[in-house]
């Protein structure tokens, strides 16, 4: 089993660019998730999926972020045009029943 | 609307100390409840987790929780902290029949002084 993957590990860019976040969630698991992390809100949901299908998205900021899964193997998270507010932790996590296995993050700076 | 509640947002302990940590969540119904640590530069990770039957459940690195229903609560504890709990923790509760919703809490930081 090797957890859920998350890529880039760490993604420095510049306002207005951009930015792919990538996921592998651990296989037989059908629902994904992806979490914002930051000092100021903690952890936030952004958008989960079940079987590929977005559920819920009221946790998307705005409409610069959009997320997909194309198939059961594999989701994006993209930010277009990236903002310096923007910058966080952001975390993919999959589950079958429960509980939420959580990758490594990507450490996203927008300067 | 369902909510989560972490009333410590920091814990300054000493080693061997004992700790108490709160989650209050507001939920009505039958929940699943769930206790994570992220250590520093790390993912979170799975401490714990109630879905059923005994209240007092016990996780990894010596770690337990209550889930007392009448209090809507389910307190993390630990006899005695080391140095290597400093983390952050992070109170979690999954309703069943939500579609597969996880409400977080807004962590508690533990600071553990050698």
């Amino acid at each position: 089993d090797a957890g859920v993957i998350q890529s880039p590990r760490h993604e420095v860019t510049e306002m207005g660019q951009e930015v792919t976040l990538r996921c592998k969630p651990i296989s037989g698991h059908n629902s994904l998730f992806w979490y914002r992390q930051t000092m100021m809100r903690g952890l936030e949901l952004l958008i989960y999926f079940n079987n590929n299908v977005p559920i819920d998205d009221s946790g998307m900021p705005e409409d610069r972020f959009s997320a997909k899964m194309p198939n059961a193997s594999f989701s994006t998270l993209k930010i277009q045009p990236s903002e310096p507010r923007d910058s966080a932790v952001y975390f993919c996590a999959s589950k079958a029943d429960s509980p939420l296995h959580f990758g490594n993050g990507t450490r996203l700076t927008v300067t | 609307a369902q909510s989560v509640s972490q009333h410590n947002h920091h814990v300054i302990l000493s080693e061997a100390a004992s700790l108490e940590l709160g989650c209050n969540y507001s939920y009505g119904g039958t929940v699943n409840l769930f206790w994570y640590v992220q250590y520093p530069g790390q993912h979170l990770q799975l401490l714990l987790k109630y879905f059923s039957g005994d209240p007092l459940v016990k996780g990894i690195k010596g770690f337990e929780a209550e889930f007392i229903k009448s209090k809507f609560s389910f307190n993390l504890r630990k006899p005695s902290v080391q140095w290597s709990d400093t983390a952050e923790y992070f109170c979690a509760v999954s309703p069943p029949n939500t579609g597969n919703q996880f409400y977080f809490g807004t962590g508690t930081s533990l600071t553990v002084i050698p």
